[in-house]
């Protein structure tokens, strides 16, 4: 039973073009993130939500747009894709938005989507 | 400066070595420091997680940290080469986790 999934694990696209990516964790997790990870496997944040409402924007282009209907769910939306958005974009999703005395806030990850952009 | 810093290798070890990985870290007001272990095109996955300074350990794993030089340090005893991937440092910030850039680890049969 999948903890949090994503869909799809894999787009091949044309620069300008628009996609999105579904995810959906069923942790009963409060917070949901957007990670991207580049090809020497570095992986950046991109944008924290915490029951629905966004909490982190780490300077991402506009063009991304992510989407929370419900705690369990987050989308991310790309329009007019560009070549240097080819990466794998992970989901992940953690009972809280922070650490602190009840101990440490672990992130659970997706299986990753893999973006390539021609 | 990055706030999390590691060798990204690769690091290439025989199998039974004991195999060390480090990270470096700038801001120090985070407590919480984690090991996430990533297989090839898969994600992520929590390895071990320690909080403020000392050790940690779980079966092979021993993490450390060393709050006065800003050091995290995973130990693998009798590595074997189903422990060849990808291992990310990572601390816990506020709303999000700061992760190292990872250190690709090979273990030979």
């Amino acid at each position: 039973d999948t903890a949090v999934s994503q869909t799809p694990k894999y787009l091949v696209t044309q620069m300008g073009n628009d996609k999105s990516i579904k995810c959906e964790q069923n942790l009963g997790h409060d917070t949901m993130y957007w990670y991207k990870q580049d090809s020497k496997k570095f992986l950046k944040i991109m944008f924290s939500y915490n029951n629905k409402e966004l909490i982190i924007n780490e300077t991402v282009p506009n063009r991304f747009s992510p989407k929370s209907p419900d705690k369990a769910h987050l989308n991310l939306h790309i329009n007019s894709l560009e070549l240097g958005d080819s990466a794998v974009y992970f989901c992940a999703s953690s009972l809280h938005p922070t650490s602190g005395g009840s101990g440490a806030n672990v992130l659970t990850f997706g299986a990753g989507s893999r973006l390539t952009v021609l | 400066q990055k706030e999390v810093e590691q060798d990204p290798g690769p690091l290439s070890v025989p199998e039974g070595a004991i195999v060390s990985l480090n990270c470096t870290y700038s801001n120090s007001a985070f407590q919480y420091f984690m090991w996430y272990r990533q297989y090839s095109r898969k994600g992520p996955e929590l390895l071990m997680y320690t909080y403020s300074s000392g050790n940690k350990e779980d079966g092979r794993f021993t993490a450390q940290v060393d709050k006065s030089s800003k050091y995290i340090s995973l130990f693998i005893r009798d590595s074997q080469p189903s422990d060849s991937a990808t291992y990310l440092c990572a601390h816990a910030g506020t709303y999000k986790y700061i992760f190292g850039t990872g250190t690709r680890l090979k273990v030979l049969a």
